[in-house]
C-alpha cells in the first residue's frame, strides 16, 4: 500500500518557467489537499478539494492552479515559477470523517 | 481568530531522559488537537489526536499529550527518548465541525548521545 506518491522528489527551475506537482493516492480517500512548507512558518495550505469535481483556495493560492483529475489524482501547476515559489510541498489526503491526514514525502522545488 | 504557538523552536535532550514539547492554542470555539512528526526528508506522520473523551492521549512510539481545556495547552511528552526520535514536531487543531487545520511553526526535537 504506497499511500500518497508525489513526483518529482526535487525540481530546480528558472523563473518564469511553468511546472506541474502531481500527487496520486491508492487509499480511495475523498479530500486531497496541497500543503507548501517554509522554515518557521509551518505548513500553509495552498489549494484542497474536499472531493472528485470540486476545488478551493486555501490561504495562498496565488501563483498556482490545480486539478482534481480523479479521485486519486490531484495536480498542482505553477504556469510561471517565481523565486519566492521556492519551498518544499506536500500532498495530503483524508478520508470522510476522518481529520487526519496522510501526506506524501513532498516536493522539495528551487527557483533560481 | 484561532492560533497555534509552538514556543520552543528547538529543544536539545540526551538520550533516556524525558521530554516535553510544548503547544498552546487560542479559540473561542472547540478544537480537535493534533500532533504529527516529520522525520528529515520525509513527509509528516500523525503521531496522535484527541477528539474527546479522555484528556491523556497515547500515540505511536511511546509518545503522550494530555489536553488541558483551562491552560489551552497539549503538550507532548515522552519519558525517555532514542535517537530516532530527532526530528520535527508540528502541533496542529482543526475547528469542530470543520477540516481547517492550523499548524504550529515546529519544534525540532534533536536527542543527543
Amino acid at each position: 500500500n504506497a499511500g500518497v506518491t508525489q513526483t518529482p522528489k526535487f525540481q530546480v527551475l528558472k523563473t518564469g518557467q511553468s511546472m506541474t506537482l502531481q500527487c496520486a493516492q491508492d487509499m480511495n480517500h475523498n479530500s486531497m489537499y496541497w500543503y507548501r512548507q517554509d522554515p518557521g512558518m509551518g505548513l500553509r495550505l495552498i489549494y484542497y478539494s474536499a472531493s472528485e469535481g470540486t476545488t478551493d483556495k486555501g490561504e495562498v493560492p496565488n501563483g498556482y492552479n490545480v486539478s482534481r483529475l480523479n479521485k486519486r489524482e490531484f495536480s498542482l501547476r505553477l504556469e510561471s515559477a517565481a523565486p519566492s515559489q521556492t519551498s518544499v510541498y506536500f500532498c495530503a489526503s483524508r478520508t470522510t470523517g476522518d481529520y487526519g491526514y496522510t501526506f506524501g514525502s513532498g516536493t522539495r522545488l528551487t527557483v533560481v | 481568530a484561532q492560533s497555534v504557538t509552538q514556543l520552543d523552536s528547538q529543544v536539545p535532550v540526551f538520550e533516556e531522559a524525558p521530554v516535553e514539547l510544548r503547544c498552546n492554542y487560542s479559540s473561542s470555539v472547540s478544537v480537535y488537537l493534533f500532533w504529527y512528526v516529520q522525520y528529515p526528508n520525509q513527509g509528516l506522520q500523525l503521531l496522535l489526536k484527541y477528539l474527546s473523551g479522555s484528556t491523556l492521549v497515547k500515540g505511536i512510539n511511546g509518545f503522550e499529550a494530555e489536553f488541558n481545556k483551562s491552560q489551552t495547552s497539549f503538550h507532548l511528552r515522552k519519558p525517555s527518548v532514542h535517537i530516532s526520535d530527532t526530528a520535527e514536531y508540528f502541533c496542529a487543531v482543526v475547528i469542530s465541525g470543520t477540516y481547517k487545520y492550523i499548524f504550529g511553526t515546529g519544534t525540532r526535537l534533536k536527542v543527543l548521545a
